[in-house]
């Protein structure tokens, strides 16, 4: 089956650095992708890993393990802006290049 | 560059209506994939499309149908709306199918409400 991993909720403080981790077990893998999610809004690309290892974009940095069938998004610096709901999607490479499959997302909230 | 399009933004329908939801990608992009977001099971997948033809399609029943136009707009059907049908409907557009890294640019979404 398909399954998707993440921590509901987490709580962080403006400045410092949170790691929002997801596990994964798919059938197929072609790539993790990372995307943020305001209330009300659409989601936004954050990161993409299809090898193992670092992608590091300012103030966000994705890892991947694919042996583990594990991810974290780290940010760092955090601001107020970044509370926000964090999804995790895996491309299964038995389906179409188009279709992701989602994790339930991490509600961030950062406070002051 | 115009981002991902929807319409329209907001829908109030009763139970056993049916209803029609459309999607503009952008300028270029040729696939189109369609979500439902609940807040108890997230963002699940729903169908894509590739040059007017359906690519793939979640585990969803057949009430639940699509398709795309020579100009990549789509548009998705829900037929005898249930109560349990109310959600946000998201597009997502791509550039091409088949590349190793095919980031998805999602639409504002339409929020649909089943009374």
């Amino acid at each position: 089956g398909q399954n998707i991993d993440q921590p509901t909720e987490m709580t962080a403080t403006e400045g410092a650095i949170v790691q929002i981790n997801c596990t994964y077990q798919t059938s197929g893998f072609n790539g993790l992708f990372w995307y943020q999610q305001h209330a009300g809004e659409a989601p936004t690309f954050l990161s993409y890993n299809v090898l193992d290892g670092l992608e590091e974009k300012g103030r966000f940095s994705s890892f991947l393990s694919r042996s583990k069938g594990y991810s974290y998004l780290l940010l760092k610096e955090l601001q107020m802006k970044d509370s926000a709901s964090y999804l995790c999607a895996v491309r299964d490479s038995r389906g179409s290049q188009g279709n992701l499959i989602f994790g339930k997302g991490t509600k961030l909230s950062v406070k002051p | 560059k115009a981002g991902v399009t929807q319409t329209p933004r907001y829908l109030i329908k009763t139970r056993g209506q049916q209803v029609t939801l459309s999607c503009s990608p952008i300028s270029g992009h040729r696939s189109v994939s369609w979500y439902q977001q609940t807040p108890g099971q997230g963002l699940q997948f729903l169908f894509e499309y590739f040059s007017e033809t359906q690519r793939n399609k979640g585990n969803f029943p057949g009430r639940f149908s699509g398709r795309q136009f020579s100009n990549s707009r789509s548009e998705m059907n829900v037929s005898t709306l249930e109560l349990g049908d109310s959600a946000l409907y998201l597009c997502a557009s791509s550039l091409e199918v088949g590349a190793k890294r095919n980031e998805q640019f999602f639409g504002p979404g339409t929020r649909l409400t089943v009374l």
